[in-house]
Formats: structure tokens, C-alpha cells, sequence
């Protein structure tokens, strides 16, 4: 079964720091780039960051670019968003994607809740 | 606010049609045909219903189908189930990987 499970989320005081986890199962991991997709109170979802296969390329939201790092682990078919500096406005649910061609999402995992406050 | 305009509710009843709309730019929705719709289920993962604009994945009803005019394109769904009964969101390709694709707030579509 092709499977996406994130992990990590939780209540971080301004200014903390979290490291969000998405295990891959059951598809080739290293033939996808990946995404970060995050679904703010009352603002949809919005693209967060994106990562190539081999990991050597990436880009981000002009809002976290310099605050988050996309990284993947090929060997243990895993994605991570470290969070730094983390603010009110990056409450949100986060969740990975894997990108079809043209960036359709067709496998997400179920998110993880992180919560910014004080 | 979203970079693609969605209505915010949606509502029909049992059996009947409705559709939902996203409207974009010429930078995004009208400059490719690389619309998708996702159906979530609030606490659970968001599933890919359409893609390029009118492609159904392999699983979906035909119930969902997609359509673009311009800028906008729409989701409709036919024959309305309580199953229906969920948030739907657009997304758009936006041009490359340093900004690859764009969303819609988001429509709740409720089964009367």
C-alpha cells in the first residue's frame, strides 16, 4: 500500500523549533521529488517547500525560506521539515505530498498539528 | 489570503448536480492545463479527485468531473451522495519547481 505517515507535530512556544517527520512505504521513494503542504486556520493549503530525489535541490514559501530546512533520507525513504524560529502565523497542519508531474498531489499522509503559541 | 478564489460553501441535495468553482490568473489556472481537485475529509488525508483539468485517477466515481474556461475551472459533482459531503480545494501548476503550485481556500460542500 502506498503510504505516507507524518509524526513530529506539536505545541512550540514563538521562537521554537520542531522537526516534522513523513515516512514513505510501498512506492520508489527515490523517483519522486517531495512536498510540504501546510493547511492554516482559515487560509487553505499553501506549498511550504519541495525537495528533488537526490536531495540537492530545493525551494521554498518566501515566508519560511531562512527559517525552515527540507531534507529527505533516501535510505530510510523519509522526508523532514526542521522548523526554527517558528511563529504564530506557522500554525498549521502540515502534511506531505508526493507530486505527479505538474505538481498533483496524489499520495498525502494524514498531517501533523503543530501549534505555535505561548 | 489564497492565490485561487474558491466559493467558500457549496450545498445540494441528494442526487442533484452542483458545481464548484476556482478562479485564478493567466500566471496559473489559465496558462496550464494542470488543474487539480482534492476531496478532505477533515482528519483524514486530503485524495486527489481530478487531475489536468478533467482526468479522474483510477478509483474515482465519474460523478466528479473537471472543466476550465479561462481562468477558471470548475469541479462538479453529479448525482449527489452523503458520502460527497466534504472540503474541496483546487490547486493550480504554477510554472516551475521555485514555486511549483498554487491553491484555492477551499469549498465546504454540504449534502442536504
Amino acid at each position: 500500500e502506498v503510504q505516507l505517515v507524518e509524526s513530529g507535530g506539536g505545541l512550540v512556544q514563538p521562537g521554537g523549533s520542531l522537526r516534522l517527520s513523513c515516512a514513505a512505504s510501498g512506492f520508489t521513494f527515490t523517483d519522486y521529488w517531495m512536498i510540504w503542504v501546510r493547511q492554516t486556520p482559515g487560509k487553505g493549503l499553501e506549498w511550504v517547500a519541495n525537495i528533488r530525489q537526490d536531495g540537492n535541490e530545493n525551494y521554498y514559501l518566501d515566508s519560511v525560506r531562512g527559517r525552515f530546512t527540507i531534507s529527505r533520507d533516501n535510505a530510510k525513504t523519509s522526508l523532514y521539515l526542521q522548523m526554527n524560529s517558528l511563529r504564530a502565523e506557522d500554525t498549521a497542519v502540515y502534511y506531505c505530498a508526493r507530486p505527479r508531474p505538474y505538481y498533483s498531489l496524489d499520495v498525502w499522509g494524514q498531517g501533523t498539528t503543530v501549534t505555535v503559541s505561548s | 489570503q489564497s492565490a485561487l478564489t474558491q466559493p467558500p460553501s457549496a450545498s445540494g441535495s441528494p442526487g442533484q448536480s452542483v458545481a464548484i468553482s476556482c478562479t485564478g490568473t493567466s500566471s496559473d489556472v489559465g496558462a496550464y492545463n494542470y488543474v487539480s481537485w482534492y476531496q478532505h475529509h477533515p482528519g483524514k488525508a486530503p485524495k486527489l479527485m481530478i487531475y489536468e483539468v478533467s482526468k479522474r485517477p483510477s478509483g474515482v466515481p465519474d460523478r466528479f468531473s473537471g472543466s476550465k474556461s479561462g481562468n477558471t475551472a470548475s469541479l462538479t459533482v453529479s448525482g449527489l451522495q452523503a458520502e460527497d459531503e466534504a472540503d474541496y480545494y483546487c490547486s493550480s501548476y504554477a510554472g516551475s519547481n521555485i514555486s511549483p503550485v498554487v491553491f484555492g481556500g477551499g469549498t465546504k460542500l454540504t449534502v442536504l
